[in-house]
C-alpha cells in the first residue's frame, strides 16, 4: 500500500512569506504528527492531528499552524517565514494518535527561507 | 545527507561485523521505544521497537536491549552491510504523549 506523501518535496521561499504544506497519510492511519528536523536541534515534534482536531502541540510559535481534513489528510501552515525556519519537515502517521503506536514517516519536504 | 546532523556521533563498523549503536533516554515515565534509520534524503524508517515490560526484542538481523534501570537502549545489528549505512535515531513515548528522538548515530559501513 502507498506510504505516506508528502508534497512539495522541495520548497524555496522568501523571508516574510508564507507556506502550505502537505501530507497524506498511509489509508486507514488516522493520526498524522508533523516533526521540524535541523541539524542543530535535531528532530522537534510540532503538532499532531487526530479526527481534525489538533491533539497535540510542541514548543513552537504561532506562526507554526496545521489542520487535518474529514480523509486524515493534513496541511500544515507557516506564516511570516525566517531564515530559521529552513528545515527538513517530516510527516508521520499512524493508526491511532499517541506516542503508543510506531509512526511511519514521509520522505519529507526541504524548506529552504532566503 | 541533507536531512541529518553535521555533529553526529560515528560509529564506522567493516562490512560483515555486528554494529552496536547505543541510547540514553530520558524519561523514566517512558514504556515505549523505538529505532529509526534515516537514509539520507529519505524520512525516517521504523526498525523495531520494544515496550518496557521486555528487555530484548529481535528481528531480522536487529535486537533492541531495553536497560531501564539506566535508561539505556541499544540496537544491534548483526552482519552489518553497506546498505545499514545511515542515521539511527532512538525514539521514546515519554509522558507528554508523542514521540521524543535521540540526537541520532551515524553508522558508516566500510569494505
Amino acid at each position: 500500500k502507498a506510504g505516506v506523501t508528502q508534497t512539495p518535496r522541495y520548497l524555496i521561499k522568501t523571508r516574510g512569506q508564507q507556506v502550505t504544506l502537505s501530507c497524506s497519510p498511509i489509508s486507514g492511519h488516522r493520526s498524522v504528527s508533523w516533526y521540524q528536523q535541523t541539524p542543530g536541534q535535531g528532530l522537534q515534534f510540532l503538532f499532531e492531528y487526530f479526527s481534525e482536531t489538533q491533539r497535540n502541540k510542541g514548543n513552537f510559535p504561532g506562526r507554526f499552524s496545521g489542520r487535518q481534513f474529514s480523509n486524515s489528510r493534513s496541511e500544515m501552515n507557516v506564516s511570516t517565514l525566517e531564515l530559521g525556519d529552513s528545515a527538513l519537515y517530516l510527516c508521520a502517521s499512524s493508526l491511532e494518535p499517541g506516542a503508543d503506536y510506531g509512526y511511519t514517516f514521509g520522505s519529507g519536504t526541504r524548506l529552504t527561507v532566503v | 545527507g541533507e536531512s541529518v546532523g553535521l555533529h553526529l556521533p560515528t560509529l564506522s563498523v567493516q562490512e560483515g561485523d555486528n554494529s552496536i549503536i547505543n541510547c540514553a533516554y530520558s524519561n523514566s515515565a517512558s514504556d515505549y521505544f523505538i529505532w529509526y534509520k534515516q537514509e539520507s534524503g529519505k524520512g525516517p524508517q521504523f526498525i523495531i521497537d520494544i515496550r518496557s515490560n521486555m528487555d530484548k526484542r529481535q528481528g531480522q538481523r536487529v535486537t533492541v536491549l531495553l536497560n531501564k534501570t539506566v535508561k539505556h537502549l541499544s540496537l544491534q545489528i548483526a552482519a552489518t552491510q553497506p546498505g545499514d549505512s545511515a542515521v539511527y535515531f532512538c525514539a521514546e513515548n515519554g509522558d507528554t504523549d508523542k514521540l521524543i528522538f535521540g540526537t541520532g548515530t551515524r553508522l558508516q559501513v566500510f569494505p
